[in-house]
């Protein structure tokens, strides 16, 4: 158990729908990462937060955001969802500021299906 | 581009054979390359690190990996693979050129047969 949470599990909705991914890093850890998994996208990099502010961005499209709250939870919220934005998103969590050293530990993950 | 290559898809190995999984990296300025593990249904766990010292770094579960940067490889190795660590491998590398992002490898499957 990596001590990153994640709600929910699994989420199935339709197409045009809008819906949010819960996160809860670690104890202490400061930044959150959102990545997608996705049979032929691979493991792909979202966005990353720390300590309330956007601090990098990776391939997440405009129907996407995310925000990082006072008590550092995170959400990724999707909207407008297409069949194609079906896939595992993962939260991570790291200790500081997402420095090239900093190891990311990661949530179970949630399971979106879209039909 | 910067980027990471597995190689293999899939790697199959009898239990107690040594077992080697492949990586190698393109990135402009040095590399910090990472080791994950995926089991079913699960996240990935962290495995090992490369930062910068020894070239070869030895991680959780008996795992170790070495830096070449002569041939920008990262091969994660184990001396007797267990049926246990029948799952899927991630390489990732941080480039040292500013920017926080993580660049994944599509990931090798391993079967070790019993």
């Amino acid at each position: 158990d990596s001590g990153v949470t994640q709600t929910p599990k699994h989420l199935i909705t339709a197409t045009g729908q809008r819906v949010t991914l819960r996160c809860s890093p670690r104890s202490g850890d400061l930044s959150v990462y959102w990545y997608q998994q996705s049979l032929d996208q691979g493991l792909q990099f979202l966005i990353q937060y720390y300590n309330g502010e956007e601090r990098a961005k990776g391939n997440i499209l405009e129907r996407f955001s995310a925000q990082q709250f006072p008590d550092l939870h995170s959400e990724l919220n999707l909207s407008s969802l297409e069949l194609g934005d079906s896939a595992l998103y993962f939260c991570a969590s790291s200790s500081s500021g997402g420095g090239s050293t900093d190891t990311q530990y990661f949530g179970p993950g949630t399971r979106l299906t879209v039909l | 581009a910067q980027s990471v290559a597995q190689p293999e898809d899939q790697v199959n190995v009898a239990e107690g054979n040594p077992l080697t999984v492949k990586c190698t990296y393109s990135v402009s300025g040095n590399p910090y390359l990472f080791w994950y593990v995926q089991y079913p249904n699960r996240g990935l766990q962290f495995l090992l690190k490369y930062i910068t010292g020894d070239n070869l770094v030895k991680g959780s579960y008996g795992f170790e990996a070495e830096f070449n940067k002569s041939q920008t490889s990262f091969h994660l190795k184990k001396p007797s693979a267990l049926v246990s660590d029948s799952a899927l491998y991630f390489c990732a590398v941080i480039p040292d050129t500013g920017g926080f992002k993580t660049i994944f490898g599509a990931g090798t499957r391993l079967f070790v047969k019993a």
